[in-house]
């Protein structure tokens, strides 16, 4: 099955700091880029994602940067917070082409953000 | 924003006996739904899509007579772990994709979680 990696397993930074999640992956037919927030105890929610037809895009805080040639995408989050706090995970979609939202996660990056 | 919830949030049972786990669309319609399991520390791992109106889809690896799979209606999953045992102890989760304002086909829209411990 493709896969995608993701790096760090465990990130620590201080607040006011930038935090960065790398993940690569394999299928050039992937469309779509998500990036999930969880905390413990709680279902993953949806942060932001991106489409291939561009090379970043930024909501507040959180900024994914999409370099296609070389099939990686990140996540930054800038002025990182304590309540930034969780485990992130990369998805892209399961299979060659979109099953309807079927996705496949990254290995997740464990952050903590020290005050 | 679309909210997918799960009952119970957390059950404990006996080995041997079977739990259901319900997964629900609240605010929007989901002909598939798909749940996935998640081990302490670790990643989501897909387990199977739930298909309103027809068998679900299982991933590689998963029993289907180990969990079995209902999509009763199109905001109700059921998720049922027959004969469990300390090994199924675990972290359920379902989500459904949702076509809302401010997201695509693709958003999918996570339950909260079923925590799962067999004796």
């Amino acid at each position: 099955q493709q896969q995608v990696k993701q790096s760090p397993q465990s990130l620590i930074v201080q607040k006011g700091g930038i935090s960065i999640i790398n993940c690569a992956y394999e299928n050039t037919a992937f469309d779509y880029f998500p990036w999930y927030q969880q905390f413990p105890g709680k279902g993953p929610a949806l942060l932001i994602a991106i489409r291939p037809d561009v090379s970043e895009k930024k909501e507040g805080r959180f900024t994914i940067s999409f370099n296609k040639s070389a099939k990686q995408f990140s996540l930054h989050i800038m002025d990182s917070q304590p309540g930034d706090s969780a485990t992130y995970f990369c998805a892209a979609p399961a299979g060659y082409y979109n099953q309807g939202g079927k996705l496949i996660f990254g290995q997740g990056t464990e952050l903590s953000v020290k005050p | 924003g679309a909210v997918v919830s799960q009952h119970p949030s957390r059950v404990i049972c006996k080995s041997g006996t079977s739990v259901k786990i319900e997964c629900r669309s609240l605010d929007f319609q989901a002909t598939t739904m798909f749940w996935y399991r998640q081990f302490p520390k670790k990643s989501l791992m897909l387990m199977a899509t739930s298909n309103e109106g027809s068998k679900a889809t299982y991933e590689q690896g998963v029993e289907k007579d180990k969990f079995l799979i209902n999509h009763a209606s199109l905001t109700l999953s059921t998720l049922t772990v027959t004969s469990a045992h300390p090994e199924d102890s675990s972290f359920y989760i379902c989500s459904a994709p949702g076509n809302l304002a401010g997201g695509t086909s693709e958003t999918q829209y996570f339950g909260p979680g079923t925590r799962l411990l067999v004796l």
